[in-house]
């Protein structure tokens, strides 16, 4: 099983600043690497596919970035509706397994 | 539009069984791998398991010979058939589509959750 690890664990951002998000995988996922994000009581949203491919709809601020075991989602300007829980997600091996999330909170 | 609709949890004592329901629309369901996830009260996402369109199936090694994966194509439905529910099987169930790819953009698609609490 491929272990997932993102840190840090929460992000205290001022709105309009820039967040950085790590994921690191335990072996090689390739590109096959996507980031969610979730809101309180809400299901998660796909923002990043294949490492680096923004989910349709999703803003230009949401870049994703990696490839084999380390990986990075970036918030260019983060807004009011960023500040939620993201995580990372391995869809290279069975079974598929998420990270811990990081909580990107408000400074 | 496209709805996944989950239905079925409910609170159930340890060792009891529980089949969850997701109705999907909005799409071709038959076309689309499917997946379920879970996340316990206050955790994160766990991946539970995948069916895709061809019936291949595969499960975490949590649940692997307690759940079955089922899908029923004419019917527009994903199902999750739970037995021998353990305290830690406790959480909320998302039905989720794998990618859903239109005009060279992906998007997936996740259903608002079913609660299923397994306690004594």
């Amino acid at each position: 099983e491929i272990l997932m690890t993102q840190s840090p664990a929460t992000l205290s951002v001022s709105p309009g600043e820039r967040a950085t998000l790590s994921c690191r995988a335990s072996q090689s996922v390739g590109s096959n690497l996507g980031w969610y994000q979730q809101k309180p009581g809400q299901a998660p949203r796909l923002l990043i596919y294949g490492a680096s491919t923004r989910a349709t709809g999703i803003p230009a601020r949401f870049s994703g970035s990696g490839s084999g075991t380390g990986f990075t989602l970036t918030i260019s300007s983060l807004q009011s509706e960023d500040f939620a829980v993201y995580y990372c997600q391995q869809y290279a091996n069975w079974p598929r397994t998420f990270g811990q999330g990081t909580k990107v909170e408000i400074k | 539009e496209v709805q996944l609709v989950e239905s079925g949890g409910d609170l159930v004592q340890p060792g009891g069984s529980l089949r969850l329901s997701c109705a999907a629309s909005g799409f071709t369901f038959s076309d689309y791998d499917m997946n379920w996830v879970r996340q316990a009260p206050g955790k994160g996402l766990e991946w539970v398991s995948h069916i895709s369109s061809s019936r291949t199936i595969y499960y975490a090694d949590s649940v692997k010979g307690r759940f079955t994966i089922s899908r029923d194509n004419a019917k527009n439905s994903l199902y999750l058939q739970m037995n021998s529910l353990r305290d830690e099987d406790t959480a909320v169930y998302y039905c989720a589509s794998a990618s859903v790819c239109s005009g060279g953009s992906c998007r997936t698609y996740w259903g608002q959750g079913t609660l299923v609490t397994v306690s004594s």
